[in-house]
């Protein structure tokens, strides 16, 4: 069964820091990758996604991820953080080409101190 | 575009009663909705899959009976919660997917209080 860790429940940033959100994914072979951002009580809102192709990817609000094979991460950066990006982050997996069905990690909660 | 809503955003309800939550996909047809279930600061739990035209698949725990879903069209999905109990409170969210589409587009959520 695939399964989806993201080892930080909690993480506080200065704004203007950089940020990188950890993301680790058990599955037998390369997943489908996501990162939804959820503010308070609102829905998810997808920032990016990785099927294939090149490892580093580009999403919105500046946001970026990287798949590292070798370490089953997926993690996500953002140069320089904005106090509008305090929220929960959730990475997600699903198997490729075998429907969508989408297995989320506890996330992470983001806090931006001005 | 992908855009998915809820209705209603929340709601307040005696025990016992019947809620209807509506979830629509607004610029694209959605052969797949599912169902999730997010408690206070934890992560989403899916409770059904549906697809248009058929019977939902439930989640090993939730209960069918409790929890009904219906995809009459390919772009409305409902999930009733029948005699609420205060238990039944929660945060209650739809996505949706397009047809061969690996990714899912997420309403709003609709938070649940049954009193």
């Amino acid at each position: 069964a695939q399964s989806v860790t993201q080892p930080d429940i909690h993480i506080t940033v200065s704004e203007g820091a950089s940020l990188e959100l950890r993301c680790n994914y058990s599955y037998g072979a390369t997943p489908y990758l996501f990162w939804y951002v959820q503010s308070p009580g609102q829905g998810l809102q997808l920032l990016l996604k990785y099927f294939s192709g090149d490892t580093l990817v580009q999403g919105i609000k500046g946001f970026e991820a990287e798949f590292k094979r070798s370490q089953s991460s997926f993690n996500l950066r953002k140069p320089s953080v904005h106090w509008s990006d305090a929220a929960e982050y959730f990475c997600a997996v699903s198997p490729a080409n075998a429907g969508n069905m989408l297995t989320f990690g506890g996330g992470t909660r983001l806090m931006v101190k001005p | 575009g992908a855009v998915v809503s809820q209705h209603p955003s929340w709601v307040i309800c005696k025990s016992g009663t019947s809620v209807k939550i509506e979830c629509r996909s607004l610029d694209f047809q959605a052969t797949t909705m599912f169902w999730y279930r997010q408690f206070p600061k934890q992560s989403l739990m899916l409770m059904a899959t549906s697809n248009e035209g058929s019977k939902a698949t439930y989640e090993q725990g939730v209960e069918k009976d409790k929890f009904l879903i219906n995809h009459a069209s390919l772009t409305l999905s409902t999930l009733t919660v029948t005699s609420a109990h205060p238990e039944d409170s929660s945060f209650y969210i739809c996505s949706a997917s397009e047809p061969n589409q690996e990714t899912q587009y997420f309403g709003p959520g609709t938070r649940l209080l049954v009193l």
